[in-house]
């Protein structure tokens, strides 16, 4: 079947370099983002989150960057693995009740 | 081991034939969701459910129907599957409907002939 990662805008990064995937984000109200990487084959995984009363939180080897003013959201990955190269979605939460609407993924390669 | 479970991984059927793609969590979360998800569309939500008996459409709900009679399970039936429907399914779950992230099962590839 063809595969998801098609279409998708591709970052290209060498082994050990440092990778950054971007996201803009519609809802001004939106008050949680989450970053999830998924590999082929499989199901989406939570890598970090992120609250709208924050603009920065880091997790081992990934950091979030959240900037509300533009409605943009960043994943920073260091010192990038071959293990990494998947696509990464960010999703966000409009509100209290609303549901994760999810962003249409970035493909990350990562060369030895 | 905390997870969410789809069965099947693989399901090639034929146009009008009734299937059910099962969905089962392990970790007494309220909410269920599913999506599909398809080449430069990303994941689009079909249908979710609050709680026991409580579901409510997505953006997607056209040709599929859900029920949550426990908990833990929540199934996805498509009565009538036509080749528009061929994609790879997701069901996730989560303790609230959307205060924390979700978990996803591995996905289910359906491919409608």
């Amino acid at each position: 079947g063809e595969s998801v990662g098609l279409h998708l805008p591709t970052l290209s990064v060498q082994e050990g370099d440092n990778s950054i995937i971007n996201c803009a984000y519609s809802n001004s109200a939106s008050d949680y983002f989450i970053w999830y990487k998924q590999e082929s084959g499989k199901g989406p995984q939570f890598i970090i989150d992120i609250r709208s009363n924050m603009d920065k939180r880091q997790g081992q080897r990934v950091t979030v960057l959240l900037n509300k003013t533009v409605k943009h959201l960043s994943l920073q990955i260091a010192a990038t693995q071959p293990g990494d190269s998947a696509v990464y979605f960010c999703a966000e939460k409009g509100g209290r009740y609303s549901t994760l609407t999810f962003g249409k993924g970035t493909m990350l390669l990562v060369s030895p | 081991e905390a997870q969410v479970t789809q069965n099947p991984r693989y399901l090639i059927t034929v146009t009008g034939k009734k299937l059910t793609v099962t969905c089962s969590q392990n970790m007494n979360h309220e909410y269920m969701s599913w999506y599909r998800q398809d080449p430069g569309l990303g994941l689009r939500q079909i249908y979710y459910s609050m709680n026991v008996e409580v579901t409510d459409k997505g953006d997607v709900p056209e040709g599929y129907k859900v029920s949550r009679k426990e908990k833990r399970n929540f199934p996805l039936i498509l009565e009538s599957p036509s080749p528009n429907q061929t994609s790879l399914y997701f069901c996730a779950s989560s303790p609230t409907r959307g205060t924390y992230g979700y978990t996803f099962g591995s996905g289910t590839r359906l491919t409608v002939v």
